[in-house]
């Protein structure tokens, strides 16, 4: 079975600071892996998505992730934290085969002025 | 285009009692599933179907029971309630999965469910 960790349920960063969440996944098989992000009180958005093409993957407002298949993560940046990057965001891993999405736990970030 | 829809917003329930979450998207998506999303636990799939007819369980289906008689209509049964279904409940939908292609999951604005 699949499985997805997220490290920290909870990251703070100050406005315009480095953002790194972290996300490792176990598959025998390479999977797709995608980020997801939810504002407060929303449903999930799509901000990223890996499906083999390009290890470095660019996503919606200025966030980005790296598949490492050695390492099997896929963590997520963005250089500048802005205040509207306060949200949760979730890493989740499908198999190549099919319509089923296993997430991780789940991270926090709040975005000190 | 609407998108996924769902209704209610908001439901406080007394255990023992039923209730039924309405999902519906106009994308003609074939594909479409129910998660409860609980705090530090991500979201978890309770069923999913591939199609109108055609349902199977997911990995929280004790308590829940679909049925899909319509490409766009998925809702989601509570026949008894419990405490343990307080949740917030999401709705998505993809197009099927196509060997080697992407299919994003489109996701509803949620239903928050307390059960008393």
């Amino acid at each position: 079975a699949q499985s997805v960790t997220q490290l920290g349920s909870h990251v703070s960063v100050s406005e315009g600071a480095l953002v790194l969440l972290r996300c490792n996944y176990s598959s025998s098989v390479p999977p797709y892996l995608f980020w997801y992000v939810q504002y407060p009180n929303q449903g999930l958005q799509l901000l990223l998505k890996y499906t083999s093409a390009a290890t470095l993957v660019k996503g919606i407002n200025g966030f980005e992730a790296e598949f490492k298949k050695s390492e099997t993560s896929f963590h997520l940046t963005k250089p500048s934290a802005h205040m509207s990057d306060a949200a949760e965001y979730f890493c989740a891993v499908r198999k190549a085969a099919g319509n089923k999405l296993t997430f991780g736990g789940g991270t926090r970030v709040l975005v000190k002025p | 285009n609407a998108g996924v829809t769902q209704t209610p917003k908001f439901q406080v329930l007394k255990t023992g009692q039923s209730m039924t979450l309405q999902c519906a998207q106009d994308m003609n998506h074939e594909y479409m599933s129910w998660y409860r999303q609980d705090p530090g636990m991500g979201l978890r799939l309770i069923h999913y179907s591939v199609g109108a007819g055609i349902t199977d369980q997911g990995e929280v289906p004790n308590g829940y029971n679909v049925s899909r008689s319509t490409t766009e209509d998925f809702p989601l049964r509570l026949l008894s309630a419990a405490p343990s279904q307080t949740s917030v409940y999401f709705c998505a939908s993809s197009y099927p999965h196509v060997s080697g292609a992407y299919n994003e999951q489109f996701f509803g604005p949620g239903t928050r469910l307390t059960v008393l």
